[in-house]
């Protein structure tokens, strides 16, 4: 069982469409971070979201931390080719003396002509 | 780019044999983590550490081990490698414990179980 949820799994659009992914759990994490990975590469992030409620925007993407900081939502207008990629949250807690970052489970998005 | 090197990048070795996969940083980060990557799965944490010689489990960590007796080094050891841990492996660094602190990736390991 893993902490963080994503849904969709998988998306397929259209250049133009607008899409959300989701990214829930029901732990709470200090901060929450949204990666994108393209193939045979590691993953790069994009934005980090700390405070409950908050909402970062980064060109057409829109990214919001729940207000119980469990989950988020990464939302892109106008989606384009160049925005396929693996996307994956992940979620940040102390341990004491360390910090465990833990990811989810993914969301593969193509966006076709 | 936080210099991270993984290798190998590509092994193929049979069940029950151990297999090591290194991860040398040049940033001299604190925290290193090995993730597996499997569809459907994202990316399962395995192993961490925050520190020479101090490490902690993962979410999977059942049939690994690591070591960092390096602050640059950190080691993932399959024990006796079995089909289940065909994956693709990722390491990963971070600078310290801020929590907009970003993870830094290697290229990843992809080994294959046969």
């Amino acid at each position: 069982t893993q902490l963080l949820e994503q849904s969709p799994q998988f998306l397929s659009i259209q250049e133009g469409e607008n899409l959300t992914v989701y990214c829930n759990s029901s732990s709470v994490f200090s901060s929450l971070q949204w990666y994108r990975q393209e193939p045979g590469e590691g993953p790069v992030l994009l934005v980090t979201v700390v405070t409950g409620g908050e909402v970062k925007k980064l060109k057409r993407l829109t990214f919001q931390f729940g207000d119980a900081r469990k989950d988020s939502s990464l939302h892109i207008t106008a989606a384009q080719p160049g925005d396929t990629g693996l996307y994956l949250c992940a979620g940040a807690r102390y341990t004491g003396t360390a910090s465990k970052l833990t990811f989810g489970t993914g969301t593969r998005l193509q966006v076709t002509l | 780019d936080a210099g991270i090197t993984q290798s190998p990048r590509h092994k193929v070795t049979e069940t029950g044999t151990p297999v090591t996969l290194r991860c040398h940083q040049t940033e001299n980060h604190r925290y290193m983590y090995w993730y597996r990557q499997d569809p459907g799965h994202g990316l399962r944490l395995i192993h961490y550490s925050y520190g020479v010689k101090d490490t902690d489990k993962g979410e999977v960590s059942d049939g690994y081990s690591v070591s960092r007796s390096k602050t640059e080094d950190f080691l993932l050891t399959l024990e006796s490698a079995t089909s289940s841990q065909t994956s693709v492996y990722f390491c990963a660094t971070r600078l310290g414990l801020g929590l907009a602190t970003e993870a830094f990736f290697g290229q990843g390991t992809r080994l294959t179980v046969v």
